[in-house]
């Protein structure tokens, strides 16, 4: 079963709006924390941001903000105010805290392409 | 720029070669992780070390290997290449393991491996 599911392989929004991207997650553990990364098509990885389990607020980074609804296992990206650099791909994933365990390693989904038009 | 650095940026090999993909973690960080991004399988997690010791094996081939030396930077061989190797790599690392889920991790440049 997946642990991360994207379902939008694609997005289009018009710059300066809004956009939500959808991030849903499989996971028994108490304990996790869900990544959002932006793949630009020169290919690096960028970390955008963070939101943990047990954090009683949504997570915020400027322009980002994860609308995390726990019940739901779901942890959805926020961009306001798109501009034409958000066009990338981004990426959901999640880490896993097993107690005891000693594997940390990032789960990701398929990702979401985001195309910003002028 | 995170801090990692991968090299080389681009390898161009044919089928029934090896090659080895080198990772120098950020400065501190203990962990390092190996990611394998291909059109097919998405992102995947390949292996995991340590301070030098492996400590998870995810989806890696047994043709594949890898190492954490002393000095922290690791080395990903992929040996007996086939076609369907063809992806980008990219290592990245953390700052300590411990029991909680946030580490981020810092992952590199990647490196773009064509099999032909």
């Amino acid at each position: 079963a997946q642990k991360i599911t994207q379902t939008q392989p694609g997005m289009f929004v018009q710059e300066k709006e809004a956009v939500t991207l959808d991030c849903t997650y499989d996971t028994s553990d108490p304990s996790y924390g869900l990544f959002w990364y932006k793949q630009p098509s020169s290919g690096e990885m960028i970390f955008l941001i963070y939101q943990g389990s047990y954090d009683q607020q949504n997570a915020t980074e400027g322009r980002y903000s994860l609308n995390f609804q726990k019940a739901r296992k779901s942890a959805n990206l926020v961009i306001s105010a798109s501009q034409l650099g958000d066009s990338a791909m981004y990426f959901c994933a999640m880490r896993e805290v097993h107690s005891g365990g000693s594997n940390y390693k990032l789960t990701f989904g398929k990702g979401t392409l985001l195309t910003v038009n002028p | 720029d995170s801090g990692v650095t991968q090299t080389p940026k681009h390898l161009i090999t044919a089928t029934g070669q090896r090659v080895t993909l080198r990772c120098s973690p950020r400065s501190g960080d203990l962990s390092v992780y190996w990611y394998q991004q291909s059109l097919d399988q998405g992102l995947q997690f390949l292996i995991h070390y340590y301070n030098g010791e492996e400590r998870a094996k995810g989806n890696i081939l047994e043709r594949f290997s890898a190492q954490q030396f002393p000095d922290l930077h690791s080395e990903l061989n992929l040996s007996s290449l086939e076609l369907g190797d063809s992806a980008l790599y990219f290592c990245a690392s953390s700052v300590e393991e411990r029991e909680v889920s946030y580490n981020e991790q810092f992952f590199g440049p990647g490196t773009r491996l064509t099999v032909l």
